[in-house]
């Protein structure tokens, strides 16, 4: 139980278009989702935390216009990387905490996003 | 500042041998502790979860202890296998449900 899928699992795209991630709880119901990006050889960094029928939040220096974070449903939430350039390129990771049981988060397996 | 940190880096062992990952944190007002695995290009699988109440959590092979007054975690491996092999992280949470602050990890490789 307890499965987080994320789609696509890579993508490859040109400078200024934008690209949609979307993280899924499979067999469960996940109020809150979580979004991280992963450069290489670095950890984790939390960009934004997204509660299902809400605006999310941003973490600091996270541009909110630039990464659009949608919670519509409690098993979906995407992210959009609009305008994309090559910095953006990264490993994109979501987690979902379940609805309920507030100390487990459950990853997905990432998406690696290369902007060329 | 609220910061994670993990020491070594990067550890190669070989196999059969017991090993102690290091993670350490700034502020020791935390609600848990987390080590995941990571393989590399994927997704992370959480390893053991200590409560700040806790001391230490143990999962077959694994054992890692909270010591909240240093700010110390550590991830105990015991006869270490190839499989193994991965980067391990350590990921603090302050409130209950809220975000995670991750260390950098220690990449491990564990030779057969």
């Amino acid at each position: 139980g307890a499965v987080v899928s994320q789609h696509p699992s890579w993508v490859i795209c040109k400078s200024g278009t934008s690209v949609k991630i979307e993280c899924r709880s499979l067999d469960f119901q996940a109020t809150t989702m979580f979004w991280y990006r992963q450069f290489p050889k670095q950890s984790l960094m939390l960009m934004a935390t997204s509660n299902e029928g809400s605006k999310a939040t941003y973490e600091q220096g996270v541009e909110k216009d630039k990464f659009l974070i949608n919670h519509a449903s409690l098993t979906l939430s995407t992210l959009t990387v609009t305008s994309a350039h090559p910095e953006d390129s990264s490993f994109y990771i979501c987690s979902a905490r379940v609805a309920g049981v507030t100390d487990t988060q459950y990853f997905g397996p990432g998406t690696r996003l290369t902007v060329l | 500042k609220q910061e994670v940190t993990q020491i070594p880096a990067a550890l190669s062992v070989p196999e059969g041998e017991n090993l102690v990952l290091n993670c350490s944190f700034t502020d020791s007002a935390i609600y848990n502790l987390q080590w995941f695995r990571q393989d590399p290009g994927k997704g992370l699988t959480s390893l053991l979860l200590i409560q700040s109440s806790q001391r230490e959590q143990t999962s077959g092979r694994l054992n890692a202890s909270l010591d909240k007054s240093s700010g110390r975690s550590t991830l105990y491996i015991a006869a270490s296998q190839p499989g193994d092999s991965a980067t391990y992280l350590c990921a603090v949470g302050y409130n209950q449900g809220g975000k995670l602050i991750f260390g950098q990890g220690t990449e491990l490789s564990v030779k057969p």
